[in-house]
């Protein structure tokens, strides 16, 4: 069965010091790992993806977040936080066995940036 | 181009009452995927339609249900309303190519409250 985990609910940053939220995956086969941000009453806004290749992937807003297949891991991260990166974020994880449409979300981490 | 929207924002119904929810894909996304979310429970998957035709499907019970017709929009139903589908229910739209690692732009959702 494919799962997420997101083993922070909370993260606290302070502006203009580098952030890393945690995700680790299970998933037969290859897995597609996505990140999504959500700001209150809103929808999901999706901010990257690793699907194969270069196991540093860049999104929008200055994220990144790094692939490790031995580990299992996508962290998302960015080198100097802001107080409007202030959300909800979810890790999300696909497979080619997918029929389509599925993500598998993570729980969720609440990053508060202060000033 | 327009982004999904979805209609209505805000419902509040009464236990044992039916409810039906609206969700327009961006122009040219085939592929109509549901979620649920709540604060317990997180992020779930409903269920995903492509062409008219439901390719996947989470664990729900079968009073929910969907539909998706042929200009992509999509209905879900919700049926015999308990409180605990009281939550904010997301649709996203994909090209919804195979292997499913397109990624899924979201509504801004609607707000079920069961009373």
């Amino acid at each position: 069965a494919q799962s997420v985990a997101q083993p922070e609910d909370q993260v606290n940053v302070a502006e203009g010091n580098p952030l890393t939220v945690k995700c680790t995956y299970s998933v037969s086969g290859n897995p597609y790992l996505f990140w999504y941000v959500q700001y209150p009453n809103r929808g999901l806004q999706f901010l990257l993806k690793y699907i194969t290749g270069d196991n540093l992937v860049k999104g929008s807003y200055g994220f990144e977040a790094e692939f490790n297949k031995s580990q299992t891991s996508f962290h998302l991260k960015k080198p100097s936080a802001l107080v409007s990166d202030s959300a909800l974020y979810f890790c999300a994880v696909s497979s080619i066995y997918n029929q389509g449409g599925k993500l598998i979300f993570g729980q969720g981490t609440e990053l508060s940036v202060k000033p | 181009k327009a982004g999904v929207t979805q209609t209505p924002r805000y419902l509040i119904k009464t236990r044992g009452q039916q409810v039906t929810l609206s969700c327009s894909p961006i122009s040219g996304h085939r592929s109509v995927s549901w979620y649920q979310q709540t604060p317990g429970q997180g992020l779930q998957f409903l269920f995903e339609y492509f062409s008219e035709t439901q390719r996947n499907k989470g664990n729900f019970p079968g009073r929910f249900s969907g539909r998706q017709f042929s200009n992509s929009r999509s209905e879900m139903n919700v049926s015999t309303l308990e409180l605990g589908d009281s939550a904010l229910y997301l649709c996203a739209s994909s090209t919804g190519g195979l292997p499913s690692y397109n990624e899924q732009f979201f509504g801004p959702g609607t707000r079920l409250t069961v009373l």
